[in-house]
């Protein structure tokens, strides 16, 4: 089965402009995770969907950061305005649920640069 | 937040038996503990899962003691391609902590 897909691989943008990230789980996943890597650190997760809804958002940024999952399906994620500290991997995973441990599959991420 | 503790990095040659340890000294009731490997450029890939004892599978072992405060993946007869980072993940247990990955652990192996 194809894997989790994630668009673009790369961004480089000036502070202050928006980007989007863009993510298609695994069919027949019901579980979606967007997470943050800093260079050197383990990931850090930004938002949890079970479906199309949002069931853990709170460690993503709301004044700049926001995500939606369309029909519980692909998901976005976009960062308006972007700021130099934002420079990161964002990765995406999905599950088939969650709730029981279930093992995530992740994407190969979005290296992000702010300039 | 289950916050978990490893080791930075550690160092081994190949067709040693490779133990990293987790401390996650406030995991909750229903949590799950996961070990993932990560190669540079890659995301996490899903080594093994377990909640309580041991559990083992085709490419690692993990062992848990009774109060679950702790982990321990066990990587048989390492090779130099299990050089990367290895993530101690404890959460999703239906309600239980968010999920937290550990710092992540460096495993050189060496000829």
């Amino acid at each position: 089965e194809a894997g989790v897909v994630q668009s673009p691989r790369y961004k480089i943008i000036e502070k202050k402009q928006p980007v989007a990230f863009w993510c298609n789980p695994i069919s027949g996943h019901n579980t979606l995770y967007w997470y943050r890597q800093n260079l050197g650190q383990g990931p850090e997760l930004l938002i949890r969907y079970e479906n199309e809804e949002a069931v853990d958002d709170s460690q993503l940024p709301k004044d700049r950061f926001s995500a939606e999952r369309l029909k519980g399906v692909d998901s976005t994620l976009k960062i308006q305005p972007a700021e130099l500290g934002d420079s990161a991997v964002y990765l995406c995973a999905s599950s088939r649920r969650a709730g029981d441990g279930d093992e995530q599959f992740f994407g190969p991420g979005t290296r992000l640069t702010v300039l | 937040l289950a916050k978990t503790t490893q080791p930075i990095s550690m160092d081994s040659y190949e067709g040693q038996e490779v133990n990293i340890t987790c401390s996650h000294n406030n995991i909750a009731t229903n949590d799950y503990i996961t070990w993932y490997q990560q190669f540079p450029s890659q995301g996490p890939r899903f080594i093994i899962q377990g909640y309580k004892t041991k559990v083992t599978n085709e490419v690692a072992s993990l062992f848990i003691p009774a109060d679950r405060k702790s982990s321990t993946l066990s990587l048989p007869r390492v090779s130099l391609s299990d050089t990367a980072v290895y993530y101690c993940l404890v959460g999703l247990g239906g309600g239980g902590n968010k999920l937290t990955f550990g710092t992540g652990t460096q495993l050189k192996v060496e000829l």
